[in-house]
């Protein structure tokens, strides 16, 4: 069974500051590791994703996220926030299900950049 | 690029009435899913294809039946909508060559009153 924990269903941050969005997983096999990201009345799409290549991943906007086994964390990161980063933000964790690639999301961590 | 194409993007209904919400690839994916999302609880799998001409159910299938129409095409139908299914519906594609990425459509609003 696999499972994604997101603590913390809203974050605020400064403009400027340091964005944080944490996620825990649990996985019985070798995950692989999404983070998606939704902006208002539109689909996810994908921000970065750790595949067993490298244990710091980077995405795109300047996020990175880093793969911690012995934590069982993907916490998500950027050093400075800016307005247009406000969105919700999934954490998923995907393993192979007799062929099928199955694919758990988190409940989600809505981010607000304040001026 | 089109990527994922879903239809309607709207939808209110009275209980008890059906419809098909619509979605179509044009990535060549071999598998393709319908999630629903609701606030505070993320995105749940209702019916998914691994494959053209197969379907499966996801974590809550019950009020809902799909086809798969062809490798491009995965349609999702509610035979007797109820308020419990007020949802934004989303549909998405993925393919083994890329590691298990989903590919989303803007999303379906569909309120049952």
């Amino acid at each position: 069974a696999q499972s994604v924990t997101q603590l913390g269903s809203h974050v605020s941050v400064s403009e400027g500051a340091l964005v944080l969005l944490r996620c825990n997983y649990s996985s019985s096999v070798p995950p692989y590791l999404f983070w998606y990201v939704q902006y208002p009345n539109q689909g996810l799409q994908l921000l970065l994703k750790y595949t067993s290549a490298a244990t710091l991943v980077k995405g795109i906007n300047d996020f990175e996220a880093e793969f911690k086994k012995s934590e069982t964390s993907f916490h998500l990161t950027k050093p400075s926030a800016h307005m247009s980063d406000a969105a919700e933000y999934f954490c998923a964790v995907r393993a192979n299900s007799g062929g099928y690639q199955k694919v758990t999301f988190g409940t989600g961590t809505k981010l607000q950049v304040i001026p | 690029n089109a990527g994922v194409t879903q239809t309607p993007k709207f939808q209110v209904l009275k209980t008890g009435q059906s419809m098909t919400l619509q979605c179509a690839q044009d990535m060549n994916h071999n598998s393709m899913y319908w999630y629903r999302q609701d606030p505070g609880m993320g995105l749940r799998l209702i019916y998914y294809s691994a494959s053209e001409g197969t379907t499966d159910k996801g974590e809550v299938p019950n009020g809902y039946n799909v086809s798969r129409l062809n490798k491009r095409e995965f349609s999702l139908r509610l035979e007797s909508a109820a308020p419990s299914q007020t949802s934004v519906y989303f549909c998405a594609s993925s393919s083994p060559a890329n590691t298990g990425e989903l590919f989303f459509g803007e999303g379906s609003r569909l309120t049952v009153l």
